[in-house]
């Protein structure tokens, strides 16, 4: 398996425009989560699924941000409209709950979103 | 106060020195995680750890569940070794709660 896959892996916007970022899980693995990284506070969940259900948004900053899972292989993240302090990393990450060493626990990349 | 607290935030040692970095948790969990990320890089799983004490190469990884902390060891260390390193803690598969990172920097 090629690992969690995240495209683009660097976005330049401009205020307002819509960003949308993707992530393709490992095979198999039934948990997807997306996370936010900035030099301010770090790690932090925004939203993540099970089985394609969105478990616990609680992290998701406001209502321009969404996030879909369509199907088992792919998620999107979308932002509608960009702010300049949407400017942060975003990580994707699948897991597996059947368990074994690690869970699975697998991060993507990353896309480095800069909103100017 | 941070479910997760790591300590210490930077640390600068020379190559070869032992190194130990320290992760305390508040909450109950099923796994703890340590992370490392290189500058501009992705995160990359080193251990996930629900007792005991698990080694991969130069890195050691201990925690106590009766006191809530894990400990992050590099024997010989490495410049290659300057990283960023996080502690993670969950419950099974599900979403981690992060750590504010240690910042290690190794001087030839």
């Amino acid at each position: 398996d090629a690992g969690v896959i995240q495209s683009p892996r660097h976005e330049v916007t401009e205020m307002g425009q819509e960003v949308t970022l993707r992530c393709k899980p490992i095979s198999g693995h039934d948990y997807l989560f997306w996370y936010r990284q900035t030099m301010m506070r770090g790690l932090e969940l925004l939203i993540y699924f099970n089985n394609n259900v969105p478990i616990d948004d609680s992290g998701m900053p406001e209502d321009r941000f969404s996030a879909k899972m369509p199907n088992a292989s792919f998620s999107t993240l979308k932002i509608q409209p960009s702010e300049p302090r949407d400017s942060a990393v975003y990580f994707c990450a699948s897991s597996d709950s059947a368990g074994g060493q690690g869970y699975g626990y697998t991060f993507g990349s990353g896309t480095r979103l800069t909103v100017v | 106060k941070n479910e997760v607290e790591q300590s210490p935030q930077n640390l600068t040692a020379q190559e070869g020195e032992f190194i130990t970095i320290n992760c305390s948790y508040s909450v109950g969990i099923s796994a703890l995680h340590w992370l490392q990320q290189h500058p501009g890089g992705g995160i990359v799983s080193l251990f996930m750890l629900s007792s005991g004490k698990k080694k991969h190469g130069r890195l050691i990884a201990t925690i106590n569940i009766q006191e809530k902390h894990s400990s992050l060891h590099i024997t010989a260390s490495h410049p290659r070794d300057s990283a960023v390193y996080i502690c993670a803690v969950g419950r099974g598969a599900q979403k981690l709660v992060f750590g504010q990172g240690t910042r290690l920097t190794i001087n030839p």
